[in-house]
């Protein structure tokens, strides 16, 4: 079965340090994006970054950037200048098959320290 | 647009109890997810939709799972009769599919669903 694999369940991090979350996936399409989303204890889902497969360019939004490796189907996340909002479980989201479905990993709980 | 919308966000049942979960996606989206979310199964896809068509629904767990999109704004899951087990926080997503892809899948805020 096409997977999302995040082999980290937790994280910590001091705050103002950089920390990065790995994720590696499997997917038959060639074009197409994939996501980090972020889920505070409000259990809403909100859109990290965004990195489109066909671009070479790793994707940067502020303090976030990923470090997107598509041979090695690799995307992970980093995280720079931690703050203690950023507290929150972390899940990466990748196409399972050329059908459009959208599946995701087991997510990573990152955990701030003052 | 108010993003994608799911009703209600609690519900609290008896087991062996219908209960419907609705969502609304955001308009000009032609793609549907439906997610449920435990603390030992993570997040799991239930069944996805395009154009209002089922394409996968290979995560629904079994019969007492179903669900519907009559047309492009609303779609709804079943689960008939209701179980303990069943008890998870239901998640609805849209999404714009494009030639290269799913574009970005907006959340709704979640039903939290009780079975007792």
């Amino acid at each position: 079965a096409q997977t999302v694999t995040q082999s980290q369940p937790e994280m910590s991090v001091q705050e103002a340090e950089t920390v990065t979350l790995s994720c590696t996936y499997d997917t038959s399409e060639s074009d197409y994006y994939l996501f980090w989303y972020k889920q505070p204890p409000s259990r809403q889902m909100i859109l990290v970054i965004r990195q489109e497969a066909y671009k070479q360019q790793n994707a940067t939004e502020n303090r976030f950037s990923v470090n997107f490796q598509k041979a090695a189907k690799s995307f992970s996340l980093k995280i720079s200048d931690s703050q203690l909002g950023d507290a929150a479980m972390y899940f990466c989201a990748s196409p399972s098959s050329n059908t459009g479905k959208l599946i995701f990993g087991q997510g990573t709980t990152l955990q701030v320290k003052p | 647009d108010a993003g994608v919308i799911q009703s209600p966000r609690h519900e609290v049942t008896e087991m062996g109890q219908e209960v419907t979960l609705r969502c609304k996606p955001i308009s000009g989206h032609n793609s549907l997810f439906w997610y449920r979310q435990t603390m030992m199964r993570g997040l799991e896809l239930l069944i996805y939709f395009n154009n209002n068509v089922p394409i996968d629904d290979s995560g629904m767990p079994e019969d007492r799972f179903s669900a519907k999109m009559p047309n492009a704004s609303f779609s709804t899951l079943k689960i008939q009769p209701s179980e303990p087990r069943d008890s998870a926080v239901y998640f609805c997503a849209s999404s714009l599919r494009s030639l290269r892809g799913q574009v970005e899948a907006f959340f709704g805020q979640g039903t939290r669903l009780t079975v007792v």
